[in-house]
């Protein structure tokens, strides 16, 4: 289809839980990006794929987050032992080129 | 290190012409874009420019770019109750693939 598909639009997790996010890209699209963005509307660059490959994750908290891009299966975002501070919306993105990033409508994650 | 800047709010009257600036640090940016974002949705890619432009116009939107400033802005011509939304600017160093960094966000509000 024609838009960047992430669910669930709502997660809600103890803290100490796992919270793991998916998004399936726009077909033909050879990048995705996750990003996330906190109360104060700031963006935070992650990681970025190009086809399964990692093509950048300076973003990431490597000690409890992980991502993957599987050929044939939604993308995904995963976070071991969540943390209040990981409460966001999670944004993922996909592109063809450098002026054509397609946002989905977000994960909201809420950490109690 | 890369740092994008902006207003935070924008309050116009329904018809008025909205200016929306930005400003960055990097000088090796090759692209500028601009970014809608309605409450609970994801980003809408409004227009880029490319940094060897100083200005680009598409329907009611005009960009203009000052290199030499490293100043970017938005003009909405003819504003509408439906161009209320916070507004991003972004940038983006390489080519295809690379990440985006982000201002804060200006919220534009539409006063009928």
């Amino acid at each position: 289809g024609e838009e960047v598909a992430q669910t669930p639009k709502h997660l809600v997790r103890g803290e100490g839980q796992k919270a793991k996010l998916y998004c399936a890209p726009i077909k033909g699209h050879s990048y995705v990006f996750w990003y996330q963005q906190v109360l104060k509307n700031e963006f935070k660059f992650l990681i970025s794929f190009q086809n399964e490959n990692v093509f950048d994750e300076t973003g990431m908290p490597k000690e409890r987050f992980s991502a993957k891009c599987l050929p044939n299966s939604p993308c995904s975002l995963e976070i071991q032992a969540t943390k209040l501070e990981d409460s966001a919306v999670y944004f993922c993105a996909s592109s063809q080129n450098f002026w054509g990033y397609t946002f989905g409508s977000g994960t909201r994650l809420t950490v109690v | 290190g890369e740092d994008v800047e902006q207003s935070l709010f924008l309050s116009v009257r329904e018809g008025d012409s909205s200016v929306i600036n930005c400003t960055y640090t990097d000088s090796s940016s090759t692209y500028l874009y601009w970014y809608k974002q309605e409450p609970g949705a994801g980003l809408q890619l409004l227009t880029y420019i490319f940094s060897n432009m100083d200005m680009k116009q598409d329907q009611r939107l005009t960009v203009l770019l000052n290199k030499k400033d490293k100043h970017l802005s938005l003009r909405i011509a003819d504003t509408q109750t439906g161009d209320s939304a916070i507004y991003f600017c972004a940038e983006s160093i390489d080519n295809a693939g690379n990440m985006l960094t982000f201002g804060g966000g200006t919220r534009l509000m539409v006063k009928p």
